[in-house]
Order: C-alpha cells, then sequence, then structure tokens
C-alpha cells in the first residue's frame, strides 16, 4: 500500500524553466509534509516543508503548493539551473510519534 | 562539526554473512532512524529508536537487527536472513519523535553482496 504516490519518475526541463513534481497521498491525518533533496551518491537533505494550515510556502526558487481538499501536494522549481539536477522526494507523517512516508521519488535533469 | 556519520562508505558482503553498518550522530538528537533505498523505491523505514533502549520495526524490518545502547550510536545489522541485502542505507534523526521535526540524513553505506 503506497500511501505517498509521487509523479513524474523523471523530469528534463530546460535552464531557466519551470520544474514541476507533484505527490499525492491518502492518509488525512498526516499534517507534515517535506521535500527532500538528494544528489547521487549521497543524503537526502530537506529542501522544504509545509503544514496544511497553509496553502503555498515559498523559499526562494523553490515553492510548495498544498491542496487539502485534493489531498495533493507540488514543489515548483523557478528558474531551474544544472545544479537542480537531483533527485526528489516528497514525503508526509502524521502527528505525534510518527514516522515519514516517503514518494518513490523524482529524478529531475535540468539541461543547460 | 554536527551531524550524522555512517561508516564504511562502501561494504561487500558474502552470501551468508552478517554484516554491522555503523551510524552515530553528536547532534544530540533523541530520534534515530535506518532507511533502505533502492532504485526507483524511494526510501524504506527498517527500524527507528525514539529513546535508548528502545526501538521498533519499519516496514521492512525482517532479516534486520538493530540496537540503541547510546544515544549517538545506532548500528543495524544486515544478517544472512535478509534475501536481497544489496541496497544504499541511510541513518537519519530527528531533535525528538515529534512530526514536522526536520530528519537529517547520514550520507549512506553502499552493501553490494557479492
Amino acid at each position: 500500500q503506497q500511501q505517498v504516490k509521487q509523479s513524474p519518475q523523471s523530469l528534463i526541463v530546460q535552464k531557466g524553466g519551470i520544474s514541476i513534481i507533484n505527490c499525492a497521498y491518502e492518509n488525512t491525518a498526516f499534517d507534515y509534509f517535506p521535500w527532500y533533496q538528494q544528489f547521487p551518491g549521497k543524503g537526502p537533505a530537506l529542501l522544504i516543508a509545509i503544514r496544511p494550515d497553509v496553502s503555498e510556502k515559498k523559499e526562494g526558487r523553490f515553492t510548495i503548493s498544498f491542496n487539502k481538499s485534493a489531498k495533493q501536494f507540488s514543489l515548483h522549481i523557478m528558474d531551474s539551473q544544472p545544479g537542480d539536477s537531483a533527485t526528489y522526494f516528497c514525503a508526509a507523517s502524521k502527528g505525534g510519534y510518527s514516522t515519514l512516508t516517503f514518494g518513490k521519488g523524482t529524478m529531475l535533469l535540468v539541461s543547460p | 562539526d554536527g551531524g550524522i556519520t555512517q561508516s564504511p562508505k562502501y561494504l561487500f558482503r558474502k552470501e551468508g554473512q552478517n554484516v554491522t553498518l555503523s551510524c552515530e550522530q553528536n547532534l544530540n538528537h533523541d530520534a534515530m532512524y535506518w532507511y533502505r533505498q533502492d532504485p526507483g523505491q524511494g526510501l524504506r523505514l527498517i527500524y527507528y529508536s525514539q529513546i535508548v533502549n528502545d526501538f521498533q520495526k519499519g516496514d521492512i524490518a525482517e532479516g534486520y537487527s538493530v540496537s540503541r545502547e547510546k544515544k549517538e550510536s545506532f548500528p543495524l545489522t544486515v544478517t544472512s536472513a535478509q534475501k536481497n541485502p544489496t541496497a544504499f542505507y541511510l541513518c537519519a534523526s530527528t531533535p525528538s519523535d515529534v512530526s514536522g521535526d526536520t530528519q537529517y540524513f547520514g550520507p549512506g553505506t553502499r552493501l553490494t553482496v557479492l
């Protein structure tokens, strides 16, 4: 049972373009939604996170959009750069003593 | 420097052998986690520990064992019972077990079974 579904599996974007990665969840008890960035051979690092009380959160070129009624959230990378080429994971967790459930990841390639 | 260290970076194992992966953190974090990463599979939780001398199974605990004798250390043993152990193993920690705390990841150990 996959509780967090992520799409697309891979994405190619031209430099300066907008990268969009989508995630959908099933469990309405989830209340924390982070995005992680992972470079080859490295551990993931937190990029940005959101809670359901807001519909959007922006940090620099990275924006999370959250749609509670549709149980979906997405990552937008504005002005994508070759250095953004990495694998991106969405995740979700419930309140209290809970663990993160990860999507399967999206490999992003930003072409020069 | 504060952070999470994992060793070794690469590990080779013969079939039938147990191996132990090290994870150490000097962040004074309470909770620690072990994940397995396979291509196209995302991160799957093996075990986690919220406090010293206590740990819980994750989604794929079969064939693995852990211990948490010290707050800063959470070693993972891959036993011979794990049928397909070749993968990238990631350790993580958080300041507490409360939802919303950032999980900080180590650099990972790549295990290959020969």
